[in-house]
């Protein structure tokens, strides 16, 4: 039951170079997709979301667009630096029965490594 | 910043014995969620809390776990009698009340749960 899938499971981009990180989802009540980052021994950190009335969010070096057609997310992170070099969680949210307390769904994660 | 708090880091117990996990979610946050991750799978949603009773629970969420809030600030997994599928990194998250549509979660470190 992959309902958010990312399907590389690394990526490798050199420093200073666009790195874009693809998640695909098969869920059409998800309505909320955010994107974390995880360093080991850490939890996931928040990093960017957007809503399903969107389809571009920006925040400096991070941008997420939404392709709801085609039930496709990305993550362009421009230009990568070495402390990107993490792994890349995408996850959504549909709003359903937790009254706003809804539980995300993960996809399984892209490792990106940012070569110097 | 504030952040999540999770204690122990690690914990590790005997097949059939009681576990309590613990969170601090961050102050003014209104919702409250665990979520686990077996090694090597993918983030999984337990259960959402709000107003001191469950919002949401997955198929994972069985009688074996329950959930707390025991006074203003901590908030803990429970589970009753550990079993080796149980073993994973446990992570605690808290959301704001926030504008409608968002659904922003901020983890903490997590708990890494070992039963031999």
């Amino acid at each position: 039951d992959q309902q958010v899938k990312q399907n590389s499971p690394s990526l490798s981009v050199q420093e200073g170079r666009i790195s874009i990180l693809n998640c695909d989802y098969t869920n059409s009540m998800f309505d909320y997709f955010l994107w974390y980052k995880k360093y080991p021994a850490e939890g996931p950190t928040f990093l960017i979301s957007i809503s399903s009335i969107k389809d571009k969010n920006e925040d400096g070096r991070f941008t997420v667009f939404l392709n709801k057609s085609a039930k496709h997310l990305s993550l362009h992170i421009v230009p990568s630096q070495p402390g990107d070099s993490a792994v890349y969680f995408c996850a959504a949210s549909a709003r359903g029965s937790g009254g706003g307390a809804d539980g995300l769904t993960f996809g399984k994660g892209t490792h990106l490594i940012i070569q110097p | 910043e504030p952040e999540v708090t999770q204690t122990p880091s690690h914990q590790v117990t005997q097949m059939g014995q009681e576990v309590i996990l613990r969170c601090v979610p961050i102050s003014n946050h209104l919702y409250f969620y665990w979520y686990r991750q077996i090694l090597g799978q993918k983030v999984e949603f337990l259960v959402s809390f709000y107003n001191n009773e469950i919002s949401e629970k997955s198929e994972i969420f069985d009688d074996q776990f329950s959930v707390e809030r025991p006074d203003g600030s901590n908030f803990t997994l429970k589970i009753r009698s550990t079993k080796l599928e149980d073993s994973a990194m446990y992570f605690c998250a808290s959301s704001p009340q926030g504008a409608l549509g968002k659904n922003i979660q901020y983890f903490g470190a997590g708990t890494r749960l070992s039963v031999l």
